[in-house]
């Protein structure tokens, strides 16, 4: 079964440090895409960045980026600058090109803190 | 800004009792699913819906389940018969294509309906 892997159950980063949230995948498929979601304690999911399997270039979106490694299969979210306001669950998604509407995969969440 | 919508966004139900969670997704969107997060879990994909009818199911989305666009905005999610383990929340997204390989593909979700079933 395709899979996604959040390694880090918890982070704690100081306010204005860079934050990297790592993201796995396992796959066979060629055409797929990857997309970040922000779940703060209010509980709505904010979509923030979205890559395509096929995309040279990684994406940017502000101060969100995702570092795209194909043959590695893997697909972290740098924060850059972080902020008080980042503090929150951060979901790593993938949408399997199966031909239909697959819905989105996620994986287990990684909860960010972000210290004064 | 567009957004989807979800009502309500709190139910209380007894166990055994149906329910109808409604969305409205944005409007010029084609593809319709149903997520549910059950309290400190992940998402996990319940149904997508497209053209009038399903397009790709779960596990988890069984006879217990059933999704309608009774009109031309509303995504309705029903459960027959709530059972405990039914409570969580149910998310709503929608999307204007699908299949992975176009950022048209980005899931706008709703804020969620938390359904309790006591």
């Amino acid at each position: 079964a395709q899979k996604i892997t959040q390694t880090q159950p918890g982070m704690f980063v100081q306010e204005k440090e860079a934050v990297t949230l790592d993201c796995t995948y396992d796959t066979s498929d060629q055409s797929y895409g990857l997309f970040w979601y922000k779940q703060p304690s209010s509980g709505e999911m904010i979509f923030l960045i979205y890559q395509g399997s096929y995309d040279e270039q990684n994406a940017t979106e502000g101060r969100y980026s995702l570092n795209f490694q194909k043959a590695r299969k893997s697909a972290n979210l740098v924060i850059s600058a972080s902020q008080l306001g980042d503090s929150a669950m951060y979901f790593c998604a993938v949408e399997w090109s199966g031909g239909g509407a697959d819905g989105l995969t996620f994986g287990k969440g990684t909860h960010l803190i972000i210290q004064p | 800004e567009p957004e989807v919508t979800q009502t309500p966004s709190h139910q209380v139900t007894q166990m055994g009792q149906e329910v109808i969670l409604r969305c409205v997704p944005i409007s010029n969107h084609l593809y319709f699913y149903w997520y549910r997060q059950i309290l400190g879990q992940k998402v996990e994909f319940l149904v997508s819906f497209y053209n009038n009818e399903i397009s790709e199911k779960s596990e988890i989305f069984d006879d217990q389940f059933s999704v309608e666009r009774p009109d031309g905005s509303n995504f309705t999610l029903k459960i027959r018969s709530t059972k405990l383990e039914d409570s969580a929340m149910y998310f709503c997204a929608s999307s204007v294509l699908a299949g992975g390989s176009s950022s048209y593909n980005e899931q706008f979700f709703g804020p969620g309906t938390r359904l309790t079933v006591l």
